[in-house]
C-alpha cells in the first residue's frame, strides 16, 4: 500500500457524461501528478500539481480539467466523455524534493474508467 | 518533444537473467527511473539513475550512460513473481525549476519455469 487513495475503482458511465476521480496523496506530500494508462499502453502524462498550484502540463485533453485543493487532495474531471477516453487513470504524489532527486512516485491503485 | 523506446516484450526463465534496454530522445534529462507493474496495478518504483554507471539494489541494477542516451534494467536470478511490465521514465526539465516524469510504453517481461 502506498499511502495514495483513488476513489473510485472502477466507474462505467456512458459517452457524453462527466466524471470525476479522487486523490489523496500521502500525508506529507505536496505533488500531485495524474497519468492516463489505455489498454496495453504506457503512462502518459496528464498534470503536475504542487501544493494547489499547476506546476506541468502533458498531453492533457481540453475535455478533462484538474485541481488540487487547499488540504492537497486532486480532482481530475472528465467531460464530454468519448470511448477512447476508456484507460486506468492513475494519481501519484512525491514528498518535497524526492521526485527532483529520484525521480520516485508513489502511485495509487488507480480508477479504472469504461464508457460506453 | 521527447520519446523512450523499450521492447515490447521480453520472455526469461527462473533462475536466468534478463536485461531491459531503453533508449531516449530528450532536452532537459536529469535522471532514467524504472517501475514495475503488475497486472494494471500501481507501479511500483525500481531504481533511478542520475549519473553514468550501475546502481544496484539487490537482484536489480539500473545502467545509465547519459552520452548514448541509454539505459538498462538487469533482472538477476529471475523468480515467477517478477513477470510483470517494466517502465523506464525520464525526468525531464519542464521550466524553470519545475521538472516531469514521462514514461515509456513498457516491456512485457514473463518468466517461465
Amino acid at each position: 500500500d502506498s499511502g495514495v487513495t483513488q476513489t473510485p475503482k472502477h466507474l462505467i458511465t456512458a459517452t457524453g457524461q462527466r466524471v470525476t476521480l479522487r486523490c489523496s496523496p500521502r500525508s506529507g506530500d505536496l505533488s500531485v501528478y495524474w497519468y492516463q494508462q489505455s489498454l496495453d499502453q504506457g503512462l502518459q502524462f496528464l498534470i503536475q500539481y504542487y501544493n494547489g498550484e499547476e506546476r506541468a502540463k502533458g498531453n492533457i485533453l481540453e475535455r478533462f480539467s484538474a485541481q488540487q485543493f487547499p488540504d492537497l487532495h486532486s480532482e481530475l474531471n472528465l467531460s464530454s466523455l468519448e470511448l477512447g477516453d476508456s484507460a486506468l487513470y492513475f494519481c501519484a504524489s512525491s514528498p518535497p524534493g524526492l521526485a527532483e532527486d529520484t525521480g520516485e512516485l508513489f502511485f495509487g491503485e488507480g480508477s479504472r474508467l469504461t464508457v460506453l | 518533444g521527447q520519446s523512450l523506446e523499450q521492447p515490447s516484450e521480453v520472455t526469461a526463465v527462473e533462475g536466468a537473467i534478463v536485461q531491459i534496454n531503453c533508449t531516449y530522445q530528450t532536452s532537459g534529462f536529469y535522471g532514467l527511473s524504472w517501475y514495475q507493474q503488475h497486472d494494471g496495478g500501481a507501479p511500483t518504483f525500481l531504481s533511478y539513475n542520475a549519473l553514468d554507471g550501475l546502481e544496484e539494489t539487490g537482484r536489480f541494477s539500473s545502467f545509465l550512460s547519459r552520452s548514448d542516451s541509454y539505459g538498462y534494467l538487469l533482472l538477476q536470478e529471475l523468480q515467477m513473481k517478477d513477470s510483470a511490465s517494466y517502465f523506464c521514465a525520464v525526468r525531464m526539465n519542464y521550466g524553470g525549476a519545475t521538472n516531469k516524469l514521462i514514461f515509456g510504453t513498457g516491456t512485457l517481461l514473463a518468466v517461465q519455469p
